[in-house]
């Protein structure tokens, strides 16, 4: 069954270093999606990117995030600067452009900012 | 603005209880998705069902059901008989059904912790 992955899975990094976290979305989806989890909370929507654009972002989604689609299967989410509150589980989903169509969700990957 | 409530913070049941989850809604829009994920404790989500607002009649997959009710704006979570490995953060999540964006985000719910216990 086709799948989301990501990596890497769990990553320590020190505060104002930058970081990529990548993703390789089901073959066939064509929109692809950051969403983050602080530890005990919610699940909340970064970002989403259509036809190599960003078409939606949240207010989370500041300047110091980007995404990128630099080949034909990985969708990256790179943090500039990390801050401590960056600390969180960070997943990658993917759906085709069908109307409501299910969100496929990846492991995640969790990033500690020390 | 939408808006996912489970009220249920943690639910522990003795394993081959019933439980039901909660989960109520807000939106504006007319037509919109609502989604159950499971987490298990080794962090990934895993998508469990998707329910167009059309669609008011309930679904049954084996041990799960769902009760969907728009008057109530209520998308409701059963598991009969629970098992150890139904372990689990439960979140309710909402969707546009269209987006001018063209994009679907979804809006979850705080989760709900399962624990089933031998």
């Amino acid at each position: 069954e086709p799948e989301v992955t990501q990596t890497p899975s769990h990553q320590v990094t020190q505060m104002g270093q930058e970081v990529i976290l990548r993703c390789v979305p089901i073959s066939n989806h064509l929109y692809f999606y950051w969403y983050r989890q602080i530890l005990g909370q919610k699940v909340e929507f970064l970002v989403s990117f259509y036809n190599n654009e960003i078409s939606e972002k949240s207010e989370i989604f500041d300047d110091q995030f980007s995404v990128e689609r630099p080949d034909g299967s990985n969708f990256t989410l790179k943090i500039r600067s990390t801050k401590l509150e960056d600390s969180a589980m960070y997943f990658c989903a993917s759906s085709t452009q069908v109307s409501g169509n299910t969100i496929y969700f990846g492991e995640g990957s969790w990033l500690t900012v020390v | 603005a939408q808006k996912v409530t489970q009220a249920q913070t943690e639910i522990s049941v003795v394993e081959k209880e019933d439980v039901t989850l909660d989960c109520v809604y807000e939106t504006r829009d007319t037509t919109y998705y609502l989604f159950w994920y499971k987490q298990p404790p080794s962090g990934e989500l895993v998508f469990l069902i998707r329910r167009n607002s059309f669609d008011e009649q309930n679904e049954i997959s084996g041990r799960y059901s769902w009760n969907f009710q728009k008057s109530t704006s209520s998308f409701n979570f059963t598991i009969t008989a629970s098992q150890v490995v139904d372990s689990a953060v439960y979140f309710c999540a909402l969707s546009a059904a269209y987006s001018g964006a063209g994009s679907y985000q979804l809006t979850f719910g705080k989760g709900t912790k399962l624990s089933v216990i031998p």
